[in-house]
């Protein structure tokens, strides 16, 4: 069975802060995992795909399969920065995304 | 501009109705999905349909009814609207060699 835990629901920094959000993911096979973020009452939008390895408005995630961990970090958050951010993980080729329960990102100025 | 589109985007109604949710992609993906957010933000899948067969089908009331007459549409049927349906319902688009989804902007349905 395919599970993600984001433990923390609310996160809340200052702005030029460093953020971290965790995720941790439950999978038997290859994952494939994903951060997606929602800004307010719009759609969910692709933010990163851990096979890119890309950096994406600062943001970077490293898949620890050793940990089995996916935590997204920026080192100077921005308050444009401030929405809901969802950890997703799809396994083998065809598979739906299971998605984590979100954290809320608020960066105050 | 290739998207996935939904309509409407904002839906109110009483209980007891019958409403429908339509979805198009023109990404030319063919696996398509419904998703549920609920109030507390929390995103779980409702189905699945992989050229325009029904693939997944999660624990939802048969009240909520999909139909997807081709591979760009998917569009979700609800009969007999009660209150705990309120929420937001995403539509979703993938191609089948990987997960990664494109989303619509959602419905906002409320149901007084």
């Amino acid at each position: 069975a395919q599970r993600v835990t984001q433990p923390e629901k609310l996160l809340s920094v200052f702005k030029g802060a460093p953020v971290e959000l965790k995720c941790n993911y439950s999978y038997s096979g290859s994952p494939e995992l994903f951060w997606y973020v929602q800004y307010s009452r719009q759609r969910l939008q692709l933010l990163l795909r851990h096979i890119s390895r890309e950096s994406i408005k600062g943001f970077t995630a490293d898949l620890n399969k050793g940990e089995t961990s996916f935590h997204l970090k920026k080192p100077f958050a921005q308050e444009e920065d401030s929405a809901m951010y969802y950890c997703a993980l799809g396994g083998t080729s065809g598979s739906r995304l299971t998605f984590g329960e979100g954290t809320q990102l608020t960066v105050n100025p | 501009d290739t998207a996935v589109s939904q309509t409407p985007k904002y839906l109110v109604t009483q209980m007891g109705n019958d409403k429908s949710i339509k979805c198009e992609q023109n990404l030319g993906h063919d696996t398509m999905y419904w998703y549920k957010q609920d109030s507390k933000k929390f995103l779980k899948i409702m189905f699945s349909y992989n050229n325009k067969e029904l693939i997944i089908n999660e624990t939802v009331p048969n009240r909520f009814s999909p139909k997807s007459p081709d591979k760009a549409h998917l569009n979700l049927h609800i009969n007999s609207l009660e209150l705990g349906d309120s929420a937001v319902y995403f539509c979703a688009s993938s191609h089948h060699s990987t997960p990664e989804a494109f989303f619509g902007q959602g419905t906002r349905l409320t149901v007084v």
